[in-house]
């Protein structure tokens, strides 16, 4: 199957300092990666949708200028966690698809980030 | 407003049994239809995925798809205790985008 890779696995900051998480498609070719959010013991949000070389659409309620995603290349996508406070606190992990319908969605191992 | 619906659970089988997670859809244009088992702590896996109307088979997994009855549901045949999990069932839309069910917590008991 497709692999992503996500770094890093773990981030512990403090508040006010700014993390990026990177997302990579290692064996296939992600014209759309995700980002999604997800608190213990509840369901994955979605946040954005990158698509290479385009601005990413964020979902409603999710800041855009907080949250600072790029997708640079097919195999690479940032998202910039800006400002950081403890309430940003979460498990972060995105997906990659080559958006065929016979594509799914396949998720990297998550960030699991810490604001102090 | 799209919605995929899940029992959220728990649905508890006993080790050696079939275990069947259900999941309806409310988007009549959903095209493809997708399967997570996300353990506690990590990220989901992908399973199975199916967009065609009736059964598909991947050793022990099983999707089935009705379309007309706007229907998914996966069957894990020989349960064992690795396959207790949460199982996310997803719903392509026209952008590629899933939709996604709140999840069914499975346990499997020894």
């Amino acid at each position: 199957g497709a692999v992503v890779s996500q770094h890093p696995s773990r981030v512990i900051c403090k508040s006010g300092t700014s993390v990026k998480i990177e997302c990579r498609s290692l064996d296939f070719q992600a014209t759309t990666m995700f980002w999604y959010r997800q608190f213990p013991k509840q369901s994955l949000m979605l946040m954005a949708t990158s698509n290479e070389g385009s601005k990413a659409t964020y979902e409603q309620g999710v800041e855009k200028d907080k949250f600072l995603i790029n997708h640079a290349s097919l195999t690479l996508s940032t998202l910039t966690v800006t400002s950081a406070h403890p309430e940003d606190s979460s498990f972060y992990i995105c997906s990659a698809s080559s958006e065929t319908r016979e594509s799914p969605q396949y998720f990297g191992p998550g960030t699991r980030l810490l604001v102090l | 407003q799209k919605e995929v619906e899940q029992n959220s659970g728990p649905l508890s089988v006993p080790e050696g049994a079939i275990a069947s997670l259900n999941c309806t859809y409310s988007d009549r244009g959903s095209q493809s239809f997708f399967w997570y088992r996300q353990y506690s702590g990590k990220s989901p896996e992908l399973i199975m995925f199916i967009y065609s109307n009736g059964d598909k088979e991947d050793g022990r997994f099983t999707a089935q798809l009705n379309k007309a009855s706007q229907y998914v549901s996966l069957l894990i045949r020989d349960s064992q205790p690795s396959d207790s999990a949460t199982y996310l069932c997803a719903a392509s839309d026209s952008n590629y985008q899933l939709i996604w069910g709140a999840g069914t917590k499975l346990i499997i008991k020894p």
